[in-house]
């Protein structure tokens, strides 16, 4: 499967633990985005990279949210100290960039995040 | 700020209907366009992208089109099938970075 790849699909977490999820783009592209998804509402920026460089973060992105792409390949986002709020769905995409490119974003299958 | 809507909320068709779904943005200074498709608890998946040089994109029986200067896309489906039951969201890429989401449109189609 060469499509963009997401783990775990599931974590059920106790309030205050952290939790990290991966995401592994598609090889060839160049761009990896994060979304977060709540019930009933379309999914919201967060953050995204170009190769290893984090070029922009979202106001959602408080400071208990972490991400990372060392080496420009897969990427991680952590959540330390969990809150019910931070329940929803993550979902990371990828997409070529540069001159030319037609920019189209893919989508993993997302990972569902409940703190109970 | 980029925001983006979609009408209507929720739609129920009979098989075989052909249908409309809308998408408006506020922000005319658009990268692209793109449609995608989200059935429960599953992430999305890509159905057009339109760039903002063209006016419409064709994809076995969807078809959508994109008039920037009102800050309009519709997404066409024809000859509904209930496995085209799903959530359709529309997306727009602003300055090259991140999508901004309409809130989708819930599709079901009755056999």
């Amino acid at each position: 499967d060469t499509g963009v790849s997401q783990d775990p699909r599931h974590k059920i977490t106790k309030r205050g633990q952290n939790v990290t999820f991966r995401c592994d783009p598609i090889s060839e592209h160049n761009r990896l985005y994060w979304y977060r998804q709540t019930l009933g509402q379309g999914p919201e920026f967060l953050t995204y990279f170009q190769n290893e460089a984090q070029l922009e973060k979202s106001r959602l992105l408080s400071d208990r949210f972490s991400a990372e792409r060392p080496k420009g390949s897969f990427s991680t986002l952590e959540i330390q100290r969990t809150e019910q709020g931070d329940s929803a769905m993550y979902l990371c995409a990828s997409s070529p960039w540069g001159e030319g490119a037609r920019t189209e974003a893919f989508f993993g299958q997302g990972t569902r995040l409940t703190v109970v | 700020k980029q925001e983006v809507t979609q009408i209507p909320a929720a739609l129920s068709v009979p098989e075989g209907e052909n249908l409309v779904l809308n998408c408006s943005f506020t922000d005319s200074a658009i990268y692209n366009l793109q449609w995608f498709r989200q059935d429960p608890g599953k992430g999305l998946t890509s159905l057009l992208l339109i760039q903002s040089s063209q006016r419409e994109q064709t994809s076995g029986r969807l078809n959508a089109s994109l008039d920037k200067s009102s800050g309009r896309s519709t997404l066409y489906i024809a000859a509904s099938q209930p496995g085209d039951s799903a959530t359709y969201l529309c997306a727009v890429e602003t300055s090259g970075s991140r999508l901004t989401f309409g809130e989708g449109t819930q599709l079901t189609v009755n056999p």
